[in-house]
């Protein structure tokens, strides 16, 4: 099964507006972390957000939230107010606890293209 | 520089070439990992060092590919015998080694392209 669902191969929003990535996940482990990454076309990967497993609230970050319903085992990255430069592709990934928790596994990813 | 460095950025080799590709990270990172990215995926993780220690070689996906960091700075990632499936993107990381909410710090990554 796969570890990281990212079910949008890509997304389009209005520059201004708010948009939603969605990321499902799957491990069976009680300690985790769940990351939002960002790669434009340069292709540097670039750290946007962190939620941990036993974090109470949602994780924020500016512009970006992380609708973290871990009932759902789902961790949506939101983007509010779009700017042109937040095209991309972005990447949902898991780290678990345990002996390789300095392991990522990654989504297949979104590109996300925003309009003027 | 600031971050971590990747060179060269484009790489073109015949099938059956060898090739290296150098990873400098951020000064004083402990942490050093390799992963490629295939066209259209996710990055997969292949290596982990810790200093010069090569912790977990599991992503690895064959005896042609090759890691070392034997200074515990810089690391290189060599590839013997190229074959057309080794055609990715190979993204280097480093962290200060603190795993569960620790960012990683990548480069822009060593595109290969092997004919």
């Amino acid at each position: 099964a796969q570890k990281i669902t990212q079910t949008q191969p890509g997304m389009f929003v209005q520059e201004k507006e708010a948009v939603t990535l969605d990321c499902t996940y799957d491990t069976s482990d009680p300690s985790y972390g769940l990351f939002w990454y960002k790669q434009p076309s340069s292709g540097e990967m670039i750290f946007l957000i962190y939620q941990g497993s036993y974090d109470q609230q949602n994780a924020t970050e500016g512009r970006y939230s992380l609708n973290f319903q871990k009932a759902r085992k789902s961790a949506n990255l939101v983007i509010s107010a779009s700017q042109l430069g937040d095209s991309a592709m972005y990447f949902c990934a898991m780290r678990e606890g345990g002996g390789s928790n300095y392991k990522l596994t990654f989504g297949k990813g979104t590109l996300l293209t925003v309009n003027p | 520089g600031a971050g971590v460095s990747q060179s060269p950025r484009y790489k073109v080799a015949k099938r059956g070439q060898d090739v290296a590709l150098r990873c400098d990270p951020i000064s004083g990172h402990v942490s050093l990992f390799w992963y490629q990215q295939a066209l259209g995926q996710g990055p997969e993780f292949l290596t982990y060092f810790q200093n010069e220690a090569q912790l977990d070689k599991s992503g690895l996906p064959s005896d042609r590919f090759f890691a070392e960091r034997p200074e515990g700075s810089v690391s290189t990632l060599k590839i013997q015998r190229t074959q057309q499936e080794d055609s990715a993107v190979y993204l280097c990381a480093s962290s200060n080694g603190q795993f569960l909410d620790g960012e990683l710090f990548f480069g822009e990554g060593s595109r290969l392209t092997v004919l």
